[in-house]
């Protein structure tokens, strides 16, 4: 398996674009996680869904943050407008029925 | 709110050294904890997964114990090596799939 596939790898953007992250999970799993890691505050736990269902969104940091799962295999990451204290890196992962969890390569983002 | 602590927050050691890495949390109601490594700039590798019920898992020359009572797990490294070098997290999953990170304890192995 090709693992948990994210895009873009690098994305450079000035204050008040819209961003979009994508992810595509694990084959056969049910369960997509999208975090968030920076220096000061580490990895943070962004929204979960559970087949394709919205779980638990009580991370995301305000309502210029939105995620949406279409289906089984594709996962997206908006903000919008994206502001300089955003800049971190998000990372997609997904696992199947509270088994392993496996992390995708991340998305770097810098907000100008 | 579930808090996870690591120390030390970073380590260094000599080639071929036996090392053990500790993570605490707060709250003993966790579903598994989980142990990863994280190269520079990349992504995070599950290393090994603990279940709630369960008291060690061990591969390779890794080994994780987990005391839910006591709020600890330790990850014993044998015989270091260069290629160890790296940061490595832990992570508490509770019921309801929340998710706890440490901060992470940098580790390296000095050839």
């Amino acid at each position: 398996d090709a693992g948990v596939i994210q895009s873009p790898r690098h994305e450079v953007t000035e204050m008040g674009q819209e961003v979009t992250l994508r992810c595509k999970p694990i084959s056969g799993h049910n369960s997509l996680f999208w975090y968030r890691q920076t220096m000061m505050r580490g990895l943070e736990l962004l929204i979960y869904f559970n087949n394709n269902v919205p779980i638990d969104d009580s991370g995301m940091p305000e309502d210029r943050f939105s995620a949406k799962m279409p289906n089984a295999s594709f996962s997206t990451l908006k903000i919008q407008p994206s502001e300089p204290r955003d800049s971190a890196v998000y990372f997609c992962a997904s696992d199947r029925n509270t088994d392993t969890q496996y992390f995708g390569p991340g998305t770097r983002l810098t907000v100008l | 709110k579930q808090e996870v602590t690591q120390i030390p927050a970073a380590l260094s050691v000599p080639e071929g050294e036996n090392l053990v890495l500790n993570c605490s949390f707060t709250d003993s109601a966790i579903y598994n904890l989980q142990w990863f490594r994280q190269d520079p700039g990349k992504g995070l590798t599950s290393l090994l997964l603990i279940q709630s019920s369960q008291r060690e898992q061990t591969s390779g020359r890794l080994n994780a114990s987990l005391d839910k009572s006591s709020g600890r797990s330790t990850l014993y490294i044998a015989a270091s090596q260069p290629g160890d070098s790296a940061t490595y997290l832990c992570a508490v999953r509770r019921t309801g799939n929340q998710f706890y990170f440490g901060t992470g304890t940098s580790l390296t192995v000095i050839p």
